[in-house]
């Protein structure tokens, strides 16, 4: 079965400094790999997908296959990226077509 | 606050009673999901479905029920079998194959 571990669920950081969300998975195929992110008082919503190989927000996250990783990481963190972040996976073809498995979350605060 | 819509926004129930949390989408969206929202535990997969009078069960199904007979429409009951229904609910939609969901605001849903 497939898995999502965020091993913190506390993460505090200064602002300026960097700041690294780890997410481990476990999956025998080759999954698609999301970041959820829900700022206070708003709705859940995507930050990025590895497929894209995009920057959001000043955030990248990169696919390890050979660690099962995909860390979620920016050089200078900022007040506004104070949030929850979930890592969240799916099997683009398998039985389970079409459904995210969701890790554990985590909590990250930006202190000024 | 447009395409998907959830209500109530707060919901009491007495133990043993069945209550509906309603979830609506105005996207065009394919499919549609339920999840639960606990601290600790990120989000679990209750029940989806990706097209109209067809639904899957999740990872949590037991004690909830479905339907899916408008594809605007994903309603979702939480029976008296569930054991600890007390928790804050999410519903997603997304066009069929697309992990880039959009979440409504939650229900949530207290047991007194």
């Amino acid at each position: 079965a497939q898995r999502v571990t965020q091993p913190e669920k506390l993460l505090s950081v200064f602002k300026g400094a960097p700041v690294e969300l780890k997410c481990n998975y476990s999956y025998s195929g080759s999954p698609e790999l999301f970041w959820y992110v829900q700022y206070s008082r708003q709705r859940l919503q995507l930050l990025l997908r590895h497929i894209s190989r995009e920057s959001i927000k000043g955030f990248t996250a990169d696919l390890n296959k050979g660690e099962t990783s995909f860390h979620l990481k920016k050089p200078f963190a900022q007040e506004e990226d104070s949030a929850m972040y979930y890592c969240a996976l799916s099997d683009p073809g398998g039985t389970s077509y079409g459904k995210l498995t969701f890790g554990q979350g985590t909590i990250l605060t930006v202190h000024p | 606050d447009g395409g998907i819509t959830q209500s109530p926004k707060y919901l009491f129930r007495k133990e043993g009673q069945n209550v509906t949390l309603s979830c609506e989408q105005n996207l065009n969206h394919d499919a549609m999901y339920w999840y639960r929202q606990d601290p600790g535990q990120g989000l679990r997969l209750i029940y989806y479905s990706q097209i109209v009078n067809d639904f899957q069960k999740g990872d949590i199904a037991e004690g909830y029920s479905v339907s899916r007979e408008k594809k605007e429409s994903f309603p979702l009951t939480v029976t008296s079998a569930q054991k600890n229904p007390t928790a804050f609910y999410l519903c997603a939609s997304s066009f069929r194959g697309n992990y880039g969901y959009t979440f409504g605001s939650g229900t949530r849903l207290t047991v007194v």
